[in-house]
């Protein structure tokens, strides 16, 4: 079936660096949806991507998806401390949403 | 707008008891509502998809008979963990979308504590 898988697991930053996190399919989509669930919450939805090549931003938040459609990225532009939590990409083909294992950010002050 | 409401939010039970979990689209009619567990610090696990109206579809080595899933009308669709034991403690996590495959609203989520 399809697999969507998300790396790097986990990542820790210092304040003002970047992030970024990698999507991969076994299959190709036709679209692929982010989302953010802060520590203790509920996964909240960021944004879906649906074109081939497509690229998406949200003030320091940019999103890509891949020509081939099987791969995004989420990219923040010098992190501050609102943006830890764990960030799930979540692909869909012809099977309903499937999430990947999500990166987890930690940011130190 | 897209406001999902899951409820409860924490259930502590004994084991054999069963637990019914509701979730309600607030302000939309989620043609879809899915059902997801997640374990600590790890990502969300599919159990079923329901559409209003029809039987669930549940994923492979989840059981339909101990997670019951009715989506009676467009705005509500309930979990049912029948004869609860230990090993369903867990966070259930419901969310819905307007058609299949359109971004998903989630619920906040019922931490489950079975004793």
């Amino acid at each position: 079936g399809q697999q969507v898988m998300q790396i790097p697991q986990y990542q820790h930053v210092q304040e003002g660096e970047d992030f970024t996190t990698y999507c991969n399919s076994s299959t190709t989509l036709s679209n692929i949806q982010w989302y953010k669930q802060r520590p203790g919450g509920h996964p909240v939805f960021l944004i879906q991507l649906v074109k081939s090549g497509e690229v998406k931003k949200q003030k320091r938040l940019t999103f890509q998806f891949g020509e081939a459609k099987k791969n995004s990225s989420l990219h923040i532009t010098a992190t501050q401390t609102t943006d830890v939590g764990t960030y799930f990409c979540a692909g869909s083909g012809n099977t309903p949403l499937v999430f990947g294992k999500g990166t987890r950010l930690s940011v130190i002050a | 707008g897209a406001v999902v409401s899951q409820h409860p939010s924490w259930v502590i039970c004994k084991s054999g008891t069963s637990v019914k979990i509701e979730c309600r689209s607030l302000d939309f009619q989620a043609t879809t509502m899915f059902w997801y567990r997640q374990f600590p610090k790890q990502s969300l696990m599919l159990m079923a998809t329901s559409n209003e109206g029809s039987k669930a579809t549940y994923e492979q080595g989840v059981e339909k008979d101990k997670f019951l899933i009715n989506h009676a009308s467009l705005t509500l669709s309930t979990l049912t963990v029948t004869s609860a034991h230990p090993e369903d403690s867990s966070f259930y996590i419901c969310s819905a979308s307007r058609w299949s495959n359109q971004p998903q609203h989630f619920g906040d989520g019922t931490r489950l504590s079975i004793l």
